[in-house]
């Protein structure tokens, strides 16, 4: 099973709204990844989890959160955001740093947003 | 930074044609390179991934190089099909920190 699963796969939401994004994988992963990807644009990384602890940061706008609260878990938390952060947010996955010239990532399916 | 290339951009070529997707990068010291599938509107599906150390990889009709010293790769789809249709994305492992390129938008015509 390779298999990241992204809930919601929509998200409409007003810039004074909270809401969430999930990601969940049980291949056992240790790295996990959030991806913004706006319209014919290639992916950007904002946030790398390696072994539960965020590692990097993309120099990301604090409106976005991210959450780890396990292995299997991945969480962005999303507070007064603006039109132009409306974008496809995919999530990934992959062994880890640890192994090296092998780490595969695999990715989700991705939650398209709307900020109105 | 590492700054990833791709080229062309776009790319139509009618079915049964051999083609050639390039990739580019600036810094070498790379883990690994990875190629993926991006259909409209969805995630990215991983196609081969080439360690620093190996020259090649395949994967059925795929075919993948990896000239690190020179900061190059190609994918080499043998035999076209109408479903490879989708935009191939090149991405670079640098230390777990991936960058990608912009993509090859690839039609395959009937």
């Amino acid at each position: 099973d390779t298999e990241v699963t992204q809930t919601p796969k929509h998200l409409v939401m007003g810039m004074t709204n909270k809401k969430s994004l999930k990601c969940e994988q049980h291949m056992g992963h240790r790295a996990m990844y959030w991806y913004k990807q706006k319209a014919k644009k290639p992916p950007e990384l904002m946030f790398v989890y390696s072994y539960e602890k965020l590692s990097i940061n993309e120099s990301v706008p604090s409106r976005f959160s991210p959450e780890c609260p396990n292995s299997s878990l991945l969480n962005l938390h999303l507070h007064a955001l603006q039109p132009e952060d409306s974008a496809l947010y995919l999530c990934a996955s992959s062994q880890g740093a640890a192994t090296g010239p092998k780490n595969i990532q695999y990715f989700g399916a991705g939650t398209r947003l709307s900020v109105l | 930074k590492q700054e990833v290339t791709q080229i062309p951009a776009a790319l139509s070529v009618p079915e049964g044609e051999n083609l050639v997707l390039n990739c580019s990068f600036t810094d070498s010291a790379i883990y690994n390179l990875q190629w993926f599938r991006q259909d409209p509107g969805k995630g990215l599906t991983s196609l081969l991934l080439i360690q620093s150390s190996q020259r090649e990889q395949t994967s059925g009709r795929l075919n993948a190089s990896l000239d690190k010293s020179s900061g190059r790769s190609t994918l080499y789809i043998a035999a076209s099909q109408p479903g490879d249709s989708a935009t191939y994305l090149c991405a670079v492992d640098n230390f777990n920190k991936f960058y990608f390129g912009s993509g090859t938008k690839l039609n395959v015509k009937p």
